[in-house]
């Protein structure tokens, strides 16, 4: 089952904070966050593995709360080049047939 | 170190045609999986293929079909298309298909399908 992304859209200002939530009704084994631009391939971000653990770079961050289900990934002081969709994608602790199974997006405008 | 290459670009057929689309592996990547990427959507699991043999398959009819070459690379074939075919492709290869490895992207193929 596909992955719950929230909101489903934002838009902010340069330099404003953001935070995208990714919810999944399955046990997980890892959560992958990709950006993609209009009519580009999805870049990787991070990924995070169970035992809900944050990573981060630069001013992009993310957690895993494995209790939950649940993925947040957090941009901060956000500048015009994090514009995109934000996907999350989800393997299952049952490693079964689906592989990475991405949510429904979550697109992100920055203006200046 | 070359990235993900798929060819072609654009693709335009109609209706019961067949199509295949083709993708290159990143140097020292094993692993390729493609995608579907309808409009608006997030991209759909459609296969994956490790070491030339399928290691998982997504909700996809028989119809789409897949192969991996001894140098890595890989086909995804669509048979008898249909409108909803229309879509992004997008294949992704990673270096051992394991879920802790990072997957990545080709710029896809556009398939429109009349």
């Amino acid at each position: 089952q596909q992955p719950v992304q929230s909101p489903q859209a934002v838009i902010l200002r340069e330099g404003e904070d953001a935070v995208i939530n990714c919810s999944s009704s399955k046990a997980l084994y890892s959560v992958h966050w990709y950006r993609q631009k209009h009519g580009e391939a999805p870049v990787f971000l991070m990924i995070l593995l169970k035992g809900g653990e944050q990573k981060g770079h630069d001013k992009i961050s993310a957690s895993f709360n494995e209790k939950k289900q649940q993925s947040s990934l957090y941009l901060t002081a956000s500048q015009l080049s994090y514009s995109g969709t934000y996907f999350c994608g989800t393997e299952a602790l049952d490693f079964g047939n689906e592989k990475l199974t991405f949510g429904t997006g979550t697109r992100l405008t920055i203006i200046p | 170190e070359t990235g993900v290459t798929q060819s072609p670009t654009h693709l335009i057929k109609t209706r019961g045609q067949q199509v295949t689309l083709r993708c290159s592996s990143q140097s020292g990547h094993n692993t390729v999986s493609w995608y579907q990427q309808a409009l608006g959507q997030g991209p759909q699991f459609i296969f994956q293929y490790y070491r030339e043999e399928e290691n998982g398959r997504g909700n996809f009819p028989p119809r789409f079909s897949g192969l991996q070459f001894p140098n890595y690379s890989s086909e995804l074939n669509v048979n008898a298309l249909e409108l909803d075919d229309s879509a992004l492709y997008l294949c992704a290869s990673s270096h051992s298909g394991q879920p802790t490895d990072t997957q990545y992207f080709g710029p896809g193929t556009r398939l429109t399908v009349l």
